[in-house]
């Protein structure tokens, strides 16, 4: 079966530093990947996708995410984080070949601080 | 995607009770998830329904869980005899169609307590 592993499950950061949040898939075959952000008290949002391609992804608010297909993994990063990115951040992960539910991790809690 | 809507937003139930937690999804949607957080722990996918219609329910407990989208009306899950595991928040995410699992949107969620 599908799973996704996020190894950092709190991270705490200044202002200005440089975030990057760990994602791997345990799936071998064809998949689609997402990184969904839920900020405090709010519905949980795209954040970025991989479906094909170039497989550097840019998202919304300066994030972008690497799929390295030889290591099963798409993490997240940001160069600079602000105060305002203080949110949970969650991986997951779709077998192109089956139906189209994704497959969450268990999320990373991200606390900046100004 | 405030367009997903779910209610209640709290529920409380006492063990043994039956628990209903409704998703009307955003407009033009015909495909709903539901998925479920227990505490410390990610979002577990529990099925895929599209009106009338289940196509993935590979995540649900075999007992006690049902899901339904009726033609016309929310989704609804139901969790009979409710047991404190089943305490949680249960979120509902829509999609337009088939293939388009880029695009789907939550709702607020809803949280059960069990007592």
């Amino acid at each position: 079966a599908q799973s996704v592993s996020q190894h950092n499950h709190h991270v705490i950061l200044s202002e200005a530093a440089s975030l990057e949040l760990g994602c791997n898939y345990s799936y071998g075959g064809t998949v689609n990947l997402f990184w969904y952000v839920q900020y405090p008290g709010q519905h949980l949002q795209l954040l970025l996708k991989y479906f094909s391609g170039d497989p550097l992804v840019k998202g919304i608010k300066g994030f972008e995410a690497e799929f390295i297909k030889s290591k099963f993994s798409f993490n997240l990063r940001k160069p600079s984080v602000q105060w305002s990115d203080t949110a949970e951040y969650f991986c997951a992960v779709n077998d192109v070949r089956g139906t189209d539910k994704l497959i969450f991790g268990t999320g990373t809690r991200l606390q900046v601080f100004p | 995607n405030a367009g997903v809507m779910q209610n209640p937003r709290h529920l409380v139930r006492r063990r043994g009770q039956e628990a209903r937690l409704r998703c009307s999804p955003m407009k033009g949607h015909s495909h709903v998830y539901w998925y479920r957080q227990l505490p410390e722990e990610g979002l577990k996918f529990m099925v895929y329904l599209q009106k009338e219609n289940i196509i993935d329910e590979s995540g649900m407990p075999k007992e006690r869980f049902s899901a339904e989208f009726p033609k016309e009306g929310p989704s609804i899950l139901r969790i009979q005899q409710v047991v404190r595991g089943d305490s949680a928040a249960y979120f509902c995410a829509s999609s337009p169609g088939t293939g388009r699992r880029d695009q789907l949107y939550f709702g607020p969620g809803t949280r059960l307590t069990v007592t």
